[in-house]
């Protein structure tokens, strides 16, 4: 059971560049969400979703797009790379926003020069 | 909007000591608390769930309370065992539903 897949686990990439941090759950989760892990300020809420076709905003959503075409799949996206969004950013899921354990990926590591 | 704390930062004990981690909250009408476990480099994994109508849950060597009333959640592990070194994170859910995480707790366990 692979539970929540993160791809990738590193990147580097330079200022302005765009990319996609892919994230796969097989738990059948209805709620899915986007953290970013900075050191002394504890993980971050970016974006959730609690089922297929609805996102929403979290705690720092500037610089980022999800969406969410399938109850597997939640990707990530980032339009315009920065050095502020150098970071590790984790993908989690659940059976239902805030009442039921969070499962997370292992993480995917993003440098931005 | 809930606030989370964790203190201390950092704790350090020998083997065998019984660990007492401590997670505290500011909105009294928590939906759940939850505590991690997340290693170096890696994700974080659920170690207890504590509903709202819950005063604590147990698993193995894991404690857990729930004190709604002075916003206090407190992780217990008996006999601490080297592989029990991590870092120890507590969230909670308020009314919306989303998780407010604190910024963990550093536990080495030292032989």
């Amino acid at each position: 059971n692979a539970g929540v897949t993160q791809t990738p686990k590193f990147q580097v990439l330079k200022t302005g560049q765009s990319m996609t941090l892919q994230c796969a759950q097989d738990m059948n989760h209805e709620y899915m969400s986007w953290y970013r892990q900075d050191p002394g300020m504890g993980l971050r809420l970016i974006h959730y979703s609690v089922g297929a076709g609805i996102t929403d905003q979290g705690e720092v959503p500037n610089g980022y797009n999800v969406s969410r075409s399938t109850t597997e799949d939640f990707p990530l996206r980032l339009l315009s790379a920065a050095p502020s969004q150098t970071s590790v950013y984790f993908c989690a899921s659940s059976s239902s926003q805030g009442a039921g354990e969070l499962f997370f990926g292992e993480g995917s590591r993003l440098t931005v020069l | 909007k809930q606030e989370v704390t964790q203190i201390p930062a950092a704790l350090s004990v020998p083997e065998g000591e019984n660990l007492v981690l401590n997670c505290s909250f500011t909105d009294s009408a928590i939906y759940n608390l939850q505590w991690f476990r997340q290693d170096p480099g890696k994700g974080l994994t659920s170690l207890l769930l504590i509903q709202s109508s819950q005063r604590e849950q147990t698993s193995g060597r894991l404690n857990a309370s729930l004190d709604k009333s002075s916003g206090r959640s407190t992780l217990y592990i008996a006999a601490s065992q080297p592989g029990d070194s991590a870092t120890y994170l507590c969230a909670g859910a308020g009314s919306w539903g989303k998780l407010q995480f604190g910024a963990g707790t550093q536990v080495v366990v030292t032989p």
